[in-house]
Parts: C-alpha cells; sequence; structure tokens
C-alpha cells in the first residue's frame, strides 16, 4: 500500500543507547517530517526536509539528528537517548510545504528507561 | 511565542449530538489553518481553511475560519461513535515555513 512507512513501532531504550527511526514514503514526495507527540503537548516538530540533501530544524530538535538518505528515506536519530525524550514520534511527508497533502506514518512508541 | 490552543481539551457527548470543537492561534505571519482526525494511529487529513468567512464542508463535518478573531472551529453534526477520535488543529506560519499543533480535543461519543 502507498504511504509513509515507519519502523519500529515500539521500542524501548536504557539511558544513554543510540538508536535510528527510520521513515520511508512511496508517494514521490519532495518534503519529510518527523514529529513527537506528547500528552498536554500536542505534535511539536523535530526536524523537516524541504527536498533530498537538505534538512532544517524545527521547534524542538535538540538531541536529535536526521538524514534525508535520498528521496523516499528520512531518518532520525538518537545519539545519546533521554528519559525526556519518551514519546511517540511521526513520520509525515507532503509533496509540498502545505499541510494539505501531510501524510502521517503510522508512529513509533519509544521508551527511555 | 506561536501558539496553538484548541478547547474543549476532552469532550463526552452522545450519538446524535452535535459538537462545536474550538481553535485558537497566535503564529507569526498566518499561512494556512488545518485540522485533522486521529484516531489509534496517524492523524487523518480533515481540512485546510486560508480564507475568513468561507465554509468548509464534508458530510457531518464543517469548519470556518475566523482571521479577525484568530480562530476557527470545526462542526460535527449527528455525532457517530465513529467520530471519536482526537481532533488536532495546526496552523501554518509562513515564517521559516513551520506548522504548530494544538495539543488536541479528545471526543468521545456514546452509543
Amino acid at each position: 500500500n502507498a504511504g509513509v512507512t515507519q519502523t519500529p513501532k515500539f521500542q524501548v531504550l536504557k539511558t544513554g543507547q543510540s538508536m535510528t527511526l527510520q521513515c520511508a514514503q512511496d508517494m514521490n514526495h519532495n518534503s519529510m517530517y518527523w514529529y513527537r507527540q506528547d500528552p498536554g503537548m500536542g505534535l511539536r516538530l523535530i526536524y523537516y526536509s524541504a527536498s533530498e540533501g537538505t534538512t532544517d530544524k524545527g521547534e524542538v530538535p535538540n538531541g536529535y539528528n536526521v538524514s534525508r538518505l535520498n528521496k523516499r528515506e528520512f531518518s532520525l536519530r538518537l545519539e545519546s537517548a533521554a528519559p525526556s525524550q519518551t514519546s511517540v514520534y511521526f513520520c509525515a511527508s507532503s509533496q509540498d510545504r502545505s499541510g494539505y497533502g501531510y501524510t502521517f506514518g503510522s508512529g513509533t512508541r519509544l521508551t527511555v528507561v | 511565542e506561536d501558539k496553538v490552543v484548541q478547547s474543549p481539551l476532552s469532550l463526552v457527548v452522545h450519538e446524535g449530538d452535535t459538537v462545536t470543537l474550538n481553535c485558537s492561534y497566535e503564529v507569526t505571519n498566518f499561512r494556512s489553518l488545518l485540522w485533522y482526525k486521529q484516531e489509534k494511529k496517524a492523524p487523518t487529513f480533515l481540512f485546510m481553511l486560508t480564507s475568513s468567512g468561507i465554509e468548509k464542508k464534508s458530510g457531518r463535518l464543517s469548519s470556518i475560519l475566523d482571521k479577525k478573531e484568530l480562530s476557527s472551529i470545526l462542526n460535527i453534526t449527528a455525532t457517530q461513535t465513529g467520530d471519536s477520535a482526537i481532533y488536532l488543529c495546526a496552523v501554518e506560519s509562513a515564517t521559516g515555513n513551520q506548522f504548530y499543533f494544538g495539543t488536541g480535543t479528545s471526543l468521545t461519543v456514546i452509543p
């Protein structure tokens, strides 16, 4: 099925461990995004990539790095996980910067203990 | 500081009721306002609003933007249990090309 695929769906990490969240879209979209969703905080933008080869910080980039590997894939890396990074992470893509065309992945529930 | 505030935070209604969800914003260089529905997993797009006073409608759902009041409402008439979800409001700023999301309104429709 066409859409945005995120892996893994669930992950538990110990404080200080590192991991990479993977995201791939098969809709030939130019823009890709990583959001985190926390209770009472809504969705907050971590990083985005307006096109292949470019990445920009969003609202809450600290503690994260991203790579736009190619047009399809946009990964999010936690180098040294902290309990404050416990959250649900969503990847999204769109053809342009308009939210009209946002397609979200199914999310990754990350717990850092 | 740019922000989007939704109210109420949660709502419980009976099937057949009509509900109104609110979204107010303070966002620099407003470009658009979007409504999403989030059930168990990922948000799905409902409406995008850019002009004041023009109602967008899709079945039992409708939405309108008031740029003067910096707000939008989402109406759902004749609610059904399938409308139970979190409804998210997002506002796009042309400054930095960012979207700001509200915390959402959790709607529960009881049979």
